[in-house]
């Protein structure tokens, strides 16, 4: 399985300001996803990170919002922009494994982002 | 809407005890994964079910698929205090697409 590590593991931050979260897999991957979890939920799928295109996002996530960059295929940057307290939640990176029929998605240590 | 439905959402129980976690659905499954979740960490992958009525054992969890790869549980024996944690299911539907769907999770905390 793919190892999965992501910066910053934790922050802070104040109302109206932007951060973004690095994603760095340890090989090539086709698919690379962001994940939301907010506290005590399940997790929400933010978008597909495609190499070389645009991010695909799910309802209710917005590019402005929401900016992804996947540069290359072990690499990818989730951006929370303009953050409000909502936003407060753990940020998930995970890729997928397509290891003969089976889709496996492997998961980073997450973010836990704070917005006072 | 396709969905996993997982119950319970909420379960606390002593050192010792036997408990199972159930996922459902009305959709087919090509397989379906269980993850466990630690305060802090993300999901880490335990088992992939992918053969109907398959299944799999992991030390003291046993996990089932169901014959018609709609519904998953899993079985947890002698519950020890290092087994709680935050339980998902989660799968890909055969009607298409690349997106894997989550359970809602279960919360299970061991008490010593």
């Amino acid at each position: 399985s793919a190892v999965i590590s992501q910066k910053p593991s934790r922050d802070i931050c104040q109302r109206g300001t932007s951060l973004t979260i690095q994603c760095q897999v340890d090989s090539q991957v086709t698919m690379m996803f962001w994940y939301r979890q907010q506290p005590g939920q399940s997790l929400t799928l933010i978008a597909t990170a495609n190499q070389g295109s645009e991010a695909t996002y799910e309802s209710g996530f917005v590019i402005d919002k929401f900016p992804i960059s996947r540069p290359n295929l072990t690499f990818s940057t989730l951006t929370v922009s303009n953050m409000s307290p909502e936003d407060s939640s753990i940020y998930l990176c995970s890729v997928e494994d397509r290891g003969g029929r089976i889709n496996e998605q492997f998961f980073g240590p997450g973010t836990r982002l704070t917005v006072l | 809407t396709q969905l996993l439905e997982q119950s319970p959402q909420f379960l606390s129980i002593q050192e010792g005890e036997n408990l199972t976690v159930y996922c459902n659905s009305s959709s087919v499954f090509s397989s379906l994964q269980w993850y466990r979740q630690e305060p802090g960490e993300g999901p880490v992958l335990l088992v992939t079910v992918v053969t109907g009525g398959e299944v799999k054992k992991l030390k003291r969890l046993t996990f089932q698929f169901g014959d018609a790869r709609k519904d998953s549980s899993l079985h947890i024996t002698a519950a020890q205090p290092g087994d709680t944690g935050l339980y998902l299911c989660a799968g890909r539907p055969n009607t298409g697409g690349f997106k894997t769907i989550f359970g809602a999770g279960t919360r299970l905390f061991v008490k010593a």
